[in-house]
């Protein structure tokens, strides 16, 4: 059962547009929605994170925006730019029962072309 | 800086043999992790530990064990290789209290043949 819906599979921008990537949860315990970021040859890497009592995270061109009621959330790249073509990786986690796992999407593959 | 170290880069095993992937962390971090990726189905957790001699079953642990005797050192067993087995296989860290924070090493790519 996949508890986090990664949507789309794969994603092509163009130099100074916005990238959009959407994440979809079921289980209402989740508490933690961080995003990673993967190049090739490199190990997933924390981006950014949010919580769910705000509705919106900022950092950079990088934002979050979170709808606690749809359950979902997603990720924003302003001014998206060809470095930032890589697989990204929304995730989820239960911290308030102690829990350190995170379940991952299946990930985003974003190319940013001139 | 966190540092997740993989032991090997690139693996070719046989069907049958046994494979073991090592995993140092040099944070001091109490939670390690193994992951494997596939394209198109993101990373699924085989197994963790939160502290020494402890693990616990992630969402796909058949066919694999773990082991760690340190605190720095998380190892992932194929106790007799399958093609299926072929994959890319992560290992991540973190500490207890940082909010989930996950560190991860650059990946194994395990081939079965």
């Amino acid at each position: 059962q996949q508890q986090v819906k990664q949507s789309p599979q794969s994603l092509i921008v163009q130099k100074g547009g916005i990238s959009i990537i959407n994440c979809a949860y079921e289980n209402t315990a989740f508490d933690y929605f961080p995003w990673y970021q993967q190049f090739p040859g490199k190990g997933p890497a924390l981006l950014i994170a949010i919580r769910p009592d705000v509705s919106e995270k900022k950092e950079g061109r990088f934002t979050i925006s979170f709808n606690k009621s749809a359950k979902q959330f997603s990720l924003h790249i302003m001014d998206s730019q060809p470095g930032d073509s890589a697989t990204y990786f929304c995730a989820a986690s239960n911290t308030g029962a102690g829990s350190y796992q995170l379940t991952f999407g299946k990930g985003t593959k974003l190319s940013v072309i001139p | 800086d966190v540092k997740v170290t993989q032991s090997s880069r690139y693996l070719v095993k046989r069907t049958g043999e046994k494979v073991f992937l090592e995993c140092v962390q040099d944070m001091d971090h109490e939670n390690m992790f193994w992951y494997r990726q596939d394209p198109g189905l993101g990373l699924r957790l085989i197994y963790f530990s939160y502290d020494v001699k402890m693990k616990e079953k992630g969402d796909i642990p058949e066919g694999y064990s773990v082991s760690r005797e340190k605190k720095e050192r998380f190892s992932l067993i194929l106790e007799s290789a399958s093609t299926n087995q072929t994959s890319m296989y992560l290992c991540a860290s973190s500490p207890q209290g940082a909010g989930n924070i996950q560190y991860f090493g650059a990946g194994t790519r395990l081939s079965v043949l």
